[in-house]
């Protein structure tokens, strides 16, 4: 079967870097997305990595270990506006089917 | 900018009522998706399409049925609505092929079962 473990929650203060991470154990694993969701809106596209190594996207980076099923996002000068809820999502098969994690729920605070 | 669009916000139906959930994407998409989000429990996948009239099941198909009859439209069909299926539903599309082509999502409907 297809599992994926992250945080249920974290907190963090404006201004300082926090690093939210994410294991998965799939089969057919073909790459790793990070999802970035406010309460009641859809998720938005953040990161995708399918090689080992760092992405990095501004104040947002992402890695993946393939070896070690395990990938993190770090984001830097956390805002207010950081605070929402950051979903790890697998990649599997040739297609473009994804499995979820059940998201972590990111508070920024002053 | 790229569009995905989803019938109604919010739904109430009753218990045993037909429902029908509309998701349409403009961005020529051959992937579309169509999952359940609950609280704890994540996104989980119902239904998919890699192309029109074709579907396949996701991890939790029972009680759903979905319709493709044009490339831009995924229907999901809730034959005998029931409380377990007060969730909110959110449609995806995607390109086909290898790569990272992230889902775009629709803004979800909220949907209520009574």
């Amino acid at each position: 079967g297809q599992n994926i473990d992250q945080p249920t929650e974290m907190t963090a203060t404006e201004g300082a870097i926090v690093q939210i991470n994410c294991t998965y154990q799939t089969s057919g694993f073909n790459g790793l997305f990070w999802y970035q969701q406010h309460a009641g809106e859809a998720p938005t596209f953040l990161s995708y990595n399918v090689l080992d190594g760092l992405e990095e996207k501004g104040r947002f980076s992402s890695f993946l270990s393939r070896s070690k099923g395990y990938s993190y996002l770090l984001l830097k000068e956390l805002q207010m506006k950081d605070s929402a809820s950051y979903l790890c999502a697998a990649k599997t098969g040739g297609g473009n089917k994804l499995t979820f994690g059940t998201g972590t729920q990111l508070k920024v605070e002053l | 900018d790229v569009k995905v669009t989803q019938s109604s916000r919010y739904l109430v139906k009753r218990t045993g009522e037909k429902v029908f959930l509309e998701c349409v994407q403009d961005m020529d998409h051959e992937n579309m998706f169509w999952y359940r989000q609950d609280p704890g429990l994540g996104l989980r996948l119902i239904y998919f399409s890699y192309d029109v009239k074709m579907k396949e099941k996701g991890d939790i198909p029972e009680g759903y049925s979905v319709s493709r009859e044009k490339k831009e439209r995924f229907s999901l069909i809730l034959e005998s609505a029931s409380t377990n299926q007060t969730s909110m539903y959110l449609c995806a599309s995607s390109f086909q092929g290898t790569g990272g082509n992230e889902q775009f999502f629709g803004p979800g409907t909220r949907l209520t079962v009574l």
